[in-house]
């Protein structure tokens, strides 16, 4: 199993929709997650940290599963800036993984 | 601040070809890395460095060389380029290497290609 798998995509989402997706991991020691966001042929900048609480940051809100092992994104009345590509990001051990991301089209 | 940048943006080799890509940060950030990404997969460490004079082998550093002399500046070798090598080449940098403190930062990469 990979150590972190995401749905490839494309979400092809209206304007003004909610959108929300997973992200699964396989290493219970996995000790904190993050959401970066790409841009198309730029480089990743963190969205959030994903907390146990989970978090909220205006439209977005992250939430962690830890007894499923998977951390969710939310995206509330999206815009089409929030056209990008979602990586999923676990830390164990000082140990940063890159999930694949998941590709996200908002429509006009 | 600049934060972290990269040269060149573009470059292409030919097989068996050397050249080194250069990473520069004027945060004062200690940790610095490089990481690969190619067509559908995730990034991919290659080296890493938790401060002057040190550095450490990542997932894929094979073919790659790193040397960290200064807190800012931390180059990329490329001995004896492969096409498996075409990728883009991301480095980053953070305050430290505690992750859940301190955010990274990326660079905005170099497209390599490798002919």
């Amino acid at each position: 199993r990979k150590e972190v798998e995401q749905d490839p995509g494309p979400f092809n989402v209206p304007e003004g929709a909610t959108v929300a997706f997973n992200c699964t991991y396989s290493n219970s020691a996995s000790q904190s997650f993050f959401w970066y966001r790409q841009d198309c042929r730029k480089e990743p900048k963190l969205l959030m940290s994903v907390y146990s609480s989970g978090n909220e940051d205006g439209r977005f809100t992250a939430q962690l599963n830890r007894a499923s092992q998977y951390i969710s994104l939310l995206i509330r009345d999206s815009k089409l800036s929030d056209s990008a590509t979602y990586l999923c990001v676990p830390l164990r051990d000082d140990k940063i993984i890159f999930g694949k991301g998941t590709r996200l089209h908002i429509l006009p | 601040n600049a934060g972290v940048t990269q040269t060149p943006k573009f470059q292409v080799l030919k097989t068996g070809q050397s050249m080194t890509l250069q990473c520069a940060q004027d945060m004062n950030h200690e940790y610095m890395s490089w990481y690969r990404q190619d067509p559908g997969m995730g990034l991919r460490l290659i080296h890493y460095s938790v401060g002057a004079g040190i550095t450490d082998q990542g997932e894929v550093p094979n073919g790659y060389n790193v040397s960290r002399s200064t807190t800012e500046d931390f180059p990329l070798r490329l001995l004896s380029a492969a096409p498996s090598q075409t990728s883009v080449y991301f480095c980053a940098s953070s305050y430290s290497r505690d992750l859940i403190l301190d955010t990274q930062y990326f660079g905005p990469g170099t497209r390599l290609t490798v002919l």
